[in-house]
């Protein structure tokens, strides 16, 4: 089965650090874009970053890039990202989602549509302050 | 950057019914780039549409896509229960993602 499977629940407190996984099967892990999707209780969606998994290429979305902000990384060999917190506030408490981002293929060319086509469970984050 | 606005903020419909969410960007969005997802409670986002007007696997031709421009829609025909979500839009362009709001499709 085609899937990502992300760790479970974490219940921290502020200036704590956390690092949440999401694994992925079924599929061929190095060759599609792993995003990380944060969604604020009762809010929208946005995209934290995402990283290829073949060579660890990791691009922050602008709002998440900077010092003590969060840091993307992957283990291909276990077909598993990651997302960590050095220091964690109680603004940091959302759901969190990992996507695998889209290809549509024709015959044997693929082509990237920059949509997420593949979506983990979520791992709910609560920090109390 | 690029922002997405959904209209209607909630719809409310009969199953039976048809459905149509509007979503406006601030700018010009590559077609290509424009999908859509829908999300139930306590559930992940799942891709319903992408590149506007292409069904992801799985969904159901009831679900429609088109648009261009800055001006792009969502047709669910033949409203089913299980339809009642959250949908939202999402683009991407100059290497940077945006969804819009959502719009709550909730029973009449």
């Amino acid at each position: 089965e085609v899937q990502l499977v992300q760790s479970g629940a974490e219940v921290k407190e502020s200036g704590e650090s956390l690092k949440i996984s999401c694994q992925g099967s079924g599929y061929n892990f190095r060759s599609h874009w792993i995003a990380w999707v944060r969604q604020m209780p009762g809010k929208g969606l946005e995209v934290l970053g995402i990283i290829y998994p073949d060579d660890s290429d990791v691009r922050y979305s602008p709002s998440f890039q900077g010092q003590g902000q969060v840091t993307i990384s992957v283990d291909e060999s276990i077909s598993t990202a990651y997302l960590q917190w050095g220091s964690l506030t109680a603004s940091d408490s959302a759901t969190y989602y990992c996507a695998r981002r889209g290809k549509r293929c024709s015959g044997i060319v693929c082509s990237e549509y920059y949509g997420l086509d593949l979506w983990g469970q979520g791992t709910t984050v609560t920090v109390s302050s | 950057d690029i922002v997405l606005t959904q209209s209607p903020g909630t719809l409310s419909l009969s199953p039976g019914e048809t459905a149509t969410f509007l979503c406006r960007a601030s700018q010009v969005v590559n077609s290509d780039y424009l999908h859509w997802y829908a999300q139930k409670p306590g559930q992940a986002p799942r891709l319903l549409i992408f590149g506007t007007s292409n069904r992801a696997a799985g969904i159901p031709e009831r679900f429609s896509g088109s648009g261009s421009g800055t001006d792009f829609t969502l047709t669910i025909s033949r409203l089913e229960p299980e339809d009642f979500a959250v949908y939202f839009c999402q683009q991407y362009g100059s290497s940077r993602y945006s969804f819009g709001q959502g719009t709550r499709l909730e029973i009449k």
